[in-house]
């Protein structure tokens, strides 16, 4: 089985700090996703890699910036941390493109 | 781009098999209609995906008629254990260096009563 960890799921921080979202997945795929989710607004695409070191910005990628060195692991870096940016957090890689496997996501609360 | 609409909710009674209606008037030629199920404090999980007529997999069905500007998932004889929110997708599934996008829609939560 697939199997897509996130680094916690359940995170506090305060406002401008520095925050790091990990994800790392185990089936050699291509394809690593960032998304967030909120109540009301489902899904939104933050960044998308289709290879290490190569990303593409999704549908709402200010305020992020991601990094991806090795294959398997893919991170979200939130350089300043707001409030607005609390929500849900949801990493998911696929094989080039085939279904989306999704972590179990990291709901972040920024105070 | 396509855009999706779905209903916000559904109920239903155990043993029954549920449809929920997927409209994507814009459709592309290329685009491919995914269905995923999500659970409360988990991840999407993939169900089903189809372009064009009729996909059955052991949990699902999938209808597409012709014109491919709705999509009807069907789940048949439903338990408790299917109440979850359903999310519509529309678009060509991302691959290396593929700027099209996969539009989800707002999802569908499922109540499956007793």
């Amino acid at each position: 089985d697939v199997k897509v960890t996130q680094s916690s799921r359940y995170l506090v921080k305060r406002t401008g700090e520095k925050v790091f979202l990990e994800c790392v997945q185990d089936m050699d795929h291509e394809n690593m996703f960032w998304y967030r989710q909120d109540p009301g607004l489902g899904l939104r695409l933050i960044y998308f890699s289709y290879d290490v070191k190569m990303k593409e910005k999704g549908d709402i990628p200010e305020g992020y910036s991601v990094s991806r060195e090795k294959k398997e692991r893919f991170s979200l870096i939130l350089e300043s941390a707001s409030t607005n940016q609390t929500s849900m957090y949801l990493c998911a890689s696929s094989w080039r493109g085939d279904e989306q496997f999704f972590g179990p996501g990291t709901r972040l609360t920024v105070l | 781009l396509a855009k999706t609409t779905q209903p916000i909710s559904m109920d239903s009674y155990e043993g029954q098999e549920v449809n929920i209606t997927c409209s994507h008037n814009n459709i592309a030629t290329n685009d491919y209609i995914t269905w995923y199920q999500q659970f409360p404090s988990q991840g999407p999980r993939f169900i089903i995906q189809g372009y064009k007529t009729k996909v059955t997999n052991e949990v699902a069905s999938l209808f597409i008629p012709a014109d491919r500007k709705s999509s009807t998932l069907s789940l048949p004889r439903v338990s408790l254990s299917d109440t979850a929110v359903y999310y519509c997708l529309v678009g060509v599934p991302y691959n290396a260096g593929n700027n099209r996008k996969l539009i989800w829609g707002l999802g569908t939560s499922l109540a499956v009563n007793p």
